[in-house]
């Protein structure tokens, strides 16, 4: 099992330029989480997913989209990027509500100049 | 508004030393809290946990403390090594996700 893989890990955007973060999880979690880990800041919950075709905000939304189409894909959206989302980006998947063990991908580190 | 307030934010100990990593929070509808532990370039694993119910649980070398009524938990690492050096984690867990703490740096010397 490949776990939870992040795609790309490393990207380098210019102000306003969009892209798209792929999560992929071949454990058959339902439920699934994308944060953001900033210096001092710790992992913030950006948005989440209890289940395929669903998704919530968390605590720092502002800027994000996300879509679960399939069970095993979540994918995080940037319209117009930032210099304030310059941070490492995690997504997790979890088999219970709540996500009492959360298993984390790899991370994907963008930069927005 | 941080709702798991963790603290040292860095510690440095030497080899068998013992650290704790101290983490408090407010709302009392948490009801599961796990530590997690990163290693450079690497996503955070969980580490052990404990329920609210039980004051204190051991697995191997780490231990967390749980102390209902002062709203508190705390992670203990006996007989550190240079391995355990890494960044943790405390969260808490609601309904449908967990809030993490802002994390420790450890660094054990030998």
């Amino acid at each position: 099992n490949a776990g939870v893989t992040q795609t790309p890990k490393f990207r380098v955007l210019k102000t306003g330029q969009s892209m798209t973060l792929l999560c992929a999880q071949d454990m058959n979690h339902e439920y699934m989480y994308w944060y953001r880990q900033d210096p001092g800041m710790g992992l913030r919950l950006i948005h989440y997913s209890v289940g395929e075709g669903t998704t919530a905000k968390g605590e720092v939304p502002d800027g994000y989209n996300v879509s679960r189409l399939k069970k095993q894909n979540f994918l995080l959206g940037l319209e117009s990027a930032a210099p304030s989302q310059t941070s490492v980006y995690f997504c997790a998947s979890s088999r219970d509500r709540g996500g009492s063990e959360q298993y984390f991908g790899p991370g994907t580190r963008l930069t927005v100049t | 508004q941080q709702q798991v307030k963790q603290s040292p934010q860095s510690l440095i100990v030497q080899k068998g030393g013992i650290p704790i990593i101290n983490c408090a929070y407010e709302n009392t509808a948490f009801d599961y809290f796990p530590w997690y532990q990163q290693f450079p370039g690497k996503g955070p694993a969980l580490l052990i946990a404990i329920r609210p119910d039980v004051s204190e649980k051991k697995e191997g070398r780490f231990t967390i403390s749980f102390n209902k009524s002062a709203k508190q938990f705390s992670l203990h690492i006996m007989d550190s090594q240079p391995g355990d050096s890494a960044t943790y984690f405390c969260a808490a867990r609601t309904a449908s996700k967990l809030t993490f703490g802002t994390g420790t740096r450890l660094q054990v010397t030998l």
